[in-house]
């Protein structure tokens, strides 16, 4: 089935520590998202990508990181300059052939220990 | 930049009655898109309606419709004969209409979300 895979569903940080949490899409979609949900204050935008090799910065980037090498593929790092990462992650594809709906993934749960 | 406003963090409907939820957002765009989005329990999203911007035809898709006024910049949501599975929160979004450019992306900007509770 086409989809956008997210994983893991559930993540732990340490203080100081790098962690990635993975989005993958099958749809052949040009366009990802990365959003994080805090309670209370809906989605926010934190990166996007529209073609492979090339990303721009959402509202809330600082102390996250992306990357693009795959059209399938973008994967997000939670670095540890991100001083409150505890959040719920989502992210989401589109196609870019029309102005279509955003496809989201079912989401990671980052925690810190 | 957009913004989005909800201004109705909680509401609560009894089974089989109508409910509307209230959007208004702010932008100087005249080609763009709104959405209302659903998020259950499971939090997945879940695109509940669209709406051209384009269009003076509101959207509907069965139970939901909207009432979209574009010159007061209001897109609300009407549910009709809510079910218990309509619980959930729901959340509108603004997109810029763009034409296609290579290695142009359009972001969607969403409020802050109406928690919805359908009761017996």
């Amino acid at each position: 089935d086409g989809g956008i895979t997210q994983s893991p569903k559930y993540l732990f940080r340490k203080e100081g520590q790098n962690v990635t949490l993975s989005c993958e899409q099958n749809l052949n979609h040009d366009a990802m998202y990365w959003y994080r949900q805090d309670p209370g204050q809906g989605l926010r935008l934190i990166y996007y990508s529209q073609i492979v090799n090339d990303f721009q910065k959402g509202d809330i980037a600082e102390g996250y990181s992306v990357s693009r090498e795959k059209k399938e593929s973008f994967p997000l790092t939670v670095t540890s300059a991100q001083k409150n990462p505890t959040a719920f992650y989502l992210c989401a594809s589109r196609s870019s052939a029309t102005n279509e709906k955003l496809f989201f993934g079912s989401g990671t749960q980052l925690s810190v220990l | 930049a957009q913004t989005v406003t909800q201004s109705q963090p909680e509401m609560s409907v009894q089974e089989a009655e109508t409910v509307t939820l209230s959007c208004t957002y702010d932008t100087s765009e005249s080609n763009y898109y709104l959405f209302w989005y659903k998020q259950p329990p499971s939090r997945q999203m879940i695109l509940v309606i669209r709406q051209e911007a384009y269009k003076q035809q509101n959207a509907t898709e069965n139970r939901f419709s909207v009432n979209f006024q574009k010159a007061a910049k209001s897109f609300s949501l009407k549910i009709s004969d809510s079910q218990l599975g309509d619980t959930a929160m729901y959340f509108c979004a603004f997109m810029k209409h763009l034409f296609l450019i290579a290695g142009t992306a359009s972001k969607l900007t969403f409020g802050t979300g109406t928690r919805l509770q359908v009761t017996l």
